[in-house]
């Protein structure tokens, strides 16, 4: 089973300021990662897939990259409804998410 | 407009059964994947299996594999889930997801879940 491996678990910026979250593979993965954003008591969205692809209807402030094992969500300015869980995704053995990273208001 | 209906959660005694369903309207529903995906409460999510548009590849994450079987209707647009020998630790809110391809690519809308209780 491949293991994604979050960090930071918990990221605290301000409105306006760029958000940086990494998720790791325990092995390669290619470039079959996707990235969620989850608010409270609402289902998931998907925001990136194949590591670099924003899904339709995504702003272009949120963008993926990276492949083999380190993979990157970069949220360029944050906007006040981007405060939320955000979740990696891998497809290269089944499915597997990761465990989250939460970015709330400092 | 793409929708995802679930049904058939409630409460369940442990080691009982249960048949949750999955009903999709706005999109060609044989022509992508389904998922089940579930959350604990307070919890991440969790891949729970996986089916591709002909049902020639199914999979499942290693906590279900033996206990649960998806399937689908694609003359019915409609995804299965059956649950059998339920535990406690399978208590959560189970999602429906499309996938954006046939295969296993990532998962583009969500129903809103139904919540399995697995308690004496």
């Amino acid at each position: 089973e491949i293991v994604l491996t979050q960090s930071p678990a918990t990221l605290s910026l301000s409105p306006g300021e760029r958000a940086t979250l990494s998720c790791r593979a325990s092995q390669s993965i290619s470039s079959y990662l996707a990235w969620y954003q989850q608010k409270p008591g609402q289902a998931p969205r998907l925001l990136i897939y194949d590591a670099s692809n924003r899904a339709t209807g995504i702003p272009a402030r949120f963008s993926g990259s990276g492949s083999g094992t380190d993979f990157t969500l970069t949220i360029s300015s944050l906007e006040p409804e981007d405060f939320a869980v955000y979740y990696c995704q891998q497809r290269s053995n089944w499915l597997t998410f990761g465990p989250g990273t939460k970015v709330d208001i400092k | 407009e793409v929708q995802l209906v679930e049904s058939g959660g409630g409460l369940v005694q442990p080691g009982r059964s249960l048949r949750l369903s999955c009903t999709a309207s706005g999109f060609t529903f044989d022509d992508f994947a389904m998922h089940w995906v579930r959350q604990a409460p307070g919890k991440g999510l969790e891949w729970v299996s996986g089916i591709n548009w002909n049902s020639g590849s199914i999979g499942y994450a290693d906590s279900v594999k033996g206990r649960f079987s998806i399937s689908r209707d694609n003359a019915k647009n409609s995804l299965y889930l059956q649950m059998n020998s339920l535990r406690a630790e399978d208590t959560a809110l189970y999602y429906c997801a499309k996938d954006i391809g046939a295969y296993y690519r990532g998962l583009d809308y969500w129903g809103q879940g139904t919540l399995v209780t697995v308690s004496s």
